[in-house]
């Protein structure tokens, strides 16, 4: 595709409930991040896959937070009995190498996620 | 811990003139990059910088690095009404793949 795409675009829960988001990232790329944005804040990082493998999650804030990419494409980021601080946007961006660190990172349009 | 810290967090300037946002960070890095973001929008690249002393351009948009002092500027020249948005400069964290953010600079520019 063109470029990283996310759904849904806009999510609302009920406090307790189970979200599951989705990111579809440029094809090819191997390396997949997530990332949470909080109001008014910068984003902060949560994990990184390369392929399907999950290298980094110690931005994860609780085990309630889940992610993952089986086929090393199409990723997916569960929370589980969300809570209303975990409103934010969820931004996906994906890399072209392996080693992320040196090739930039290109984002998607976002979830915004709202607990109630 | 690796942090980085962008000022102003508020600009509200005049077309026309000239004004500097500056992003320092706390620890060893060497890629910066700034990045733009519309409200309700995803993250637009703007610039990547990838050694000391490296300085793009693109529009009236300059940004800088000094890897020595741990500083970025990000340069806007004879603003206009469309460089209305926040920027963000975010560091590449040594030997890992997790981009640090700032806290964005929320830059307003009116008539």
């Amino acid at each position: 595709g063109a470029g990283v795409s996310q759904s849904p675009r806009y999510k609302v829960a009920k406090r307790g409930q189970d979200v599951a988001l989705r990111c579809d990232p440029i094809s090819g790329h191997v390396s997949l991040f997530w990332y949470q944005q909080a109001l008014g804040q910068g984003p902060e990082f949560l994990t990184y896959f390369q392929n399907e493998a999950q290298l980094d999650k110690s931005g994860l804030p609780s085990d309630r937070f889940f992610a993952e990419r089986p086929e090393g494409s199409v990723s997916t980021l569960k929370i589980q009995r969300t809570q209303q601080e975990d409103s934010a946007v969820y931004l996906c961006a994906s890399s072209s190498t392996d080693r992320g660190a040196y090739n930039e990172q290109f984002f998607g349009p976002g979830t915004r996620l709202t607990v109630l | 811990e690796l942090k980085v810290e962008q000022n102003p967090l508020f600009l509200s300037m005049q077309e026309g003139k000239n004004y500097t946002i500056y992003c320092n960070y706390s620890t060893t890095s060497d890629r910066l990059y700034w990045y733009r973001q519309d409200p309700g929008k995803s993250l637009e690249s703007l610039f990547v910088l990838l050694s000391n002393g490296a300085v793009k351009q693109e529009g009236r948009l300059m940004a800088s690095l000094d890897t020595k002092a741990r500083l970025s500027t990000l340069h806007i020249t004879a603003a206009v009404h469309d460089l209305s948005a926040t920027y963000f400069c975010a560091v590449i964290r040594l030997n890992t793949d997790k981009l640090i953010f700032g806290t964005g600079t929320r830059l307003q520019v009116f008539p």
